[in-house]
């Protein structure tokens, strides 16, 4: 089955600084990519996501990268703000033949710090 | 648009005793899924539902968890006996559920479950 790995597992920021976290994956057929921010005692809320079709998307200062022959997709962060601070979770999951959507597989988590 | 409502929010039992969870997902929501997040880890999905059917449940210890949707529209999820290893957050999380389509998942906030 597929697995995603995460890191870091920690990263501070200076106010300002940009913020790169990146998940690799398994599984060559999972096609769709989401990031999601979860603050404390809140559910995770997707920030943006891609598809495999795509190698870059961007959403005012986030962006993701996808690079599927390796395997591997990042998030950016540029202009950090305290309110930045949360953890961030890759998820990697596919649209499979029955035409239904697969099982989002978590990363660990990367807990954000943006010190002012 | 009201979101995912999930409750008790907080639930604190001892070892071997029975404990339920309730969601109401998003109106409209087809697919409801419910995932378990062990502290310092991503969501781990436990049960996928579409409409009142079980799409997948391969991960569920049914051995002690049990879940239901009755009408398509509010799930349950009881665990029986609980055992120590069950303490975590149960994070409930609906979507339209559009075939061929990648579908948002909206999480709820989460049941803190703690078994002494």
């Amino acid at each position: 089955g597929e697995n995603v790995e995460q890191h870091p597992s920690t990263l501070s920021v200076q106010e300002g600084d940009s913020a790169v976290i990146k998940c690799t994956y398994s599984d060559s057929a999972s096609n769709y990519f989401p990031w999601y921010k979860q603050e404390l005692g809140k559910g995770p809320q997707l920030i943006i996501d891609i598809r495999s079709n795509v190698g870059e998307k961007k959403d005012q200062r986030i962006a993701v990268t996808l690079n599927k022959t390796a395997k591997h997709f990042s998030l950016h962060i540029t202009e950090t703000q305290p309110e930045d601070s949360a953890v961030y979770f890759c998820a990697a999951s596919d649209v499979n033949y029955g035409g239904s959507q697969g099982n989002l597989i978590f990363g660990k988590g990367t807990k954000l710090s943006v010190k002012p | 648009e009201a979101g995912v409502a999930q409750s008790p929010r907080y639930k604190i039992i001892e070892k071997r005793q029975s404990v339920a969870f309730w969601c109401n997902p998003i109106s409209g929501h087809a697919t409801l899924y419910w995932y378990q997040q062990i502290l310092g880890q991503g969501p781990k999905l436990l049960i996928q539902f579409q409409n009142n059917g079980v799409v997948d449940d391969s991960q569920l210890p049914k051995d002690r968890f049990s879940a239901e949707r009755l009408k398509g529209v509010d799930s349950t999820l009881k665990i029986q006996p609980a055992k120590l290893e069950d303490s975590a957050v149960y994070l409930c999380a609906s979507s339209l559920g559009l075939d061929f389509s990648y579908n948002e998942q909206f999480f709820g906030p989460g049941t803190r479950l703690t078994v002494l």
